[in-house]
């Protein structure tokens, strides 16, 4: 079966790093995503990673590992507009030719002053 | 560019009434995708297409229908409106996908709606 495990929620400080987890267990695999979405809003793109290693951009930087079936988000220099949700999302087998993609439930950071 | 655009905003339907949902996309995407959004379930898929006059189905496809007659419309119908169906629903376009590439899915501003 199909499963994307994240966080439910996470808190973190104003100025301070914290990392996002995801797990997949998918069908294949044709990439991964991490999408932004706040409170009311559409989600946005954030990252993509289909090799292994660390993909960096700005203050935030993902991360792969195929062979755990593992990601994360790491987010640097926290700001108060980074509290949002962040949804993990896998394109699978099937995606290669409808570029479908899995989510999964997201996970809400809250960042304090 | 307005990117991806849905209809309306915001609606309120009584059990068993009917409402069409309307995305329109401007970046001349191949694919387009309909989701809905609960809380705790994350973004599901109920159905999506390939192109122009092409529709498949998703993970939660019952009570909903779709329709694509022009490439950048995306029609998402419920015939009869039940209370489980309140929700936020989403419409996403992207490219077709090549090996190499990202081709992201961009998504729509959102309906929010609530069946009584």
């Amino acid at each position: 079966g199909q499963n994307i495990d994240q966080p439910t929620e996470m808190t973190a400080t104003e100025g301070a790093i914290v990392q996002i987890n995801c797990t997949y267990q998918t069908s294949g695999f044709n990439g991964l995503f991490w999408y932004q979405q706040h409170a009311g809003e559409a989600p946005t793109f954030l990252s993509y990673n289909v090799l292994d290693g660390l993909e960096e951009k700005g203050r935030f930087s993902s991360f792969l590992s195929r062979s755990k079936g593992y990601s994360y988000l790491l987010l640097k220099e926290l700001q108060m507009k980074d509290s949002a949700s962040y949804l993990c999302a896998v394109r699978d087998q099937d995606g290669g030719a409808t570029n479908k993609l899995i989510f999964g439930t997201g996970t809400l950071l809250a960042v304090q002053p | 560019n307005a990117g991806v655009t849905q209809t309306p905003k915001f609606r309120v339907l009584k059990t068993g009434q009917s409402m069409t949902l309307l995305c329109a996309q401007d970046m001349n995407h191949e694919y387009m995708y309909w989701y809905r959004q609960d809380p705790g379930m994350g973004l599901r898929l109920i159905h999506y297409s390939v192109g122009e006059g092409t529709t498949a189905k998703g993970e939660v496809p019952d009570g909903y229908n779709v329709s694509r007659l022009k490439k950048q419309n995306f029609l998402l119908g419920l015939e009869s409106a039940a209370p489980s169906q309140t929700s936020v629903y989403f419409c996403a376009s992207s490219s077709r996908w090549t090996s190499g590439r990202i081709e992201t899915q961009y998504f729509g501003p959102g309906t929010r709606l609530l069946v009584l």
